[in-house]
């Protein structure tokens, strides 16, 4: 079954960069699109980007010069690296899968809490 | 960017009772706009995609309406796994844009 898994450090420091993986199974990296949201605490979604299936990306402009999402097809993993991190990003961080066409999320992973520690 | 409006911003039901939240967007979306369920320790649940679709497996007391600007996410006969966090998202443009959500709570 579709099941997409988020994995990375807990705590960051401020300043530093965030690494997330994101381990997929059930589908493909090249049939599907993959995006990354986060949720501050008690907060509502923000969408941050997303790999297409060809590989190409799309970010959120309010983002797109610290964020840069890559994938690895072999290990079916999707990459999230975020720059210069402010304790305003600190959140549950969750990555999505989108069947090509759309732009919805029909399968979402648990995500994981990033705390960023100034 | 297109800016979501959710309300209301918490809701209590008794079970059996029907429910309806409203999201509105901030210039026209077409039908593109989705609804996702939230709770605790679960991945998040999408409900209904372009409007008024049910999405595969989720029950049909689950009901989506609206297009343009308006619409309206309905709950009939309201069950106990019913109760949590539901949040709108459109899906008509970039980037991808979220209301602010509403808790439903048991009355």
């Amino acid at each position: 079954q579709v099941q997409l898994k988020e994995s990375g450090p807990g705590l960051v420091q401020a300043s530093e960069t965030l690494s997330l993986t994101c381990t997929v199974s059930g589908f493909s990296l090249t049939s599907n699109h993959v995006s990354w949201v986060r949720q501050p605490p008690g907060k509502g979604l923000e969408w941050l980007g997303r790999i297409r299936s060809g590989g190409t990306t799309d970010y959120n402009s309010a983002l797109k010069s610290r964020l840069r999402i890559s994938r690895d097809t072999s290990k079916s993993q999707v990459l999230l690296k975020m720059n210069s991190l402010q304790t305003e990003d600190t959140a549950i961080y969750y990555c999505t899968r989108s069947v090509l066409w759309v732009s919805y999320f029909d399968y979402w992973g648990q995500g994981v809490m990033v705390t960023v520690s100034s | 960017d297109v800016q979501m409006t959710q309300s209301p911003y918490n809701l209590a039901a008794s079970l059996g009772e029907s429910v309806s939240i409203n999201c509105k967007a901030s210039e026209s979306i077409s039908r593109y706009l989705a609804w996702y369920q939230q709770k605790p320790g679960k991945p998040n649940k999408l409900l209904i995609y372009d409007g008024s679709t049910l999405q595969s497996g989720i029950p049909s007391r689950f009901s989506g309406s609206g297009s343009g600007t308006d619409f309206t996410l309905t709950i009939r006969s309201l069950e106990p796994e019913d109760f949590g966090l539901y949040y709108c998202q459109q899906h008509y443009e970039y980037p991808l844009t979220f209301g602010s959500g509403t808790k439903l709570e048991i009355k």
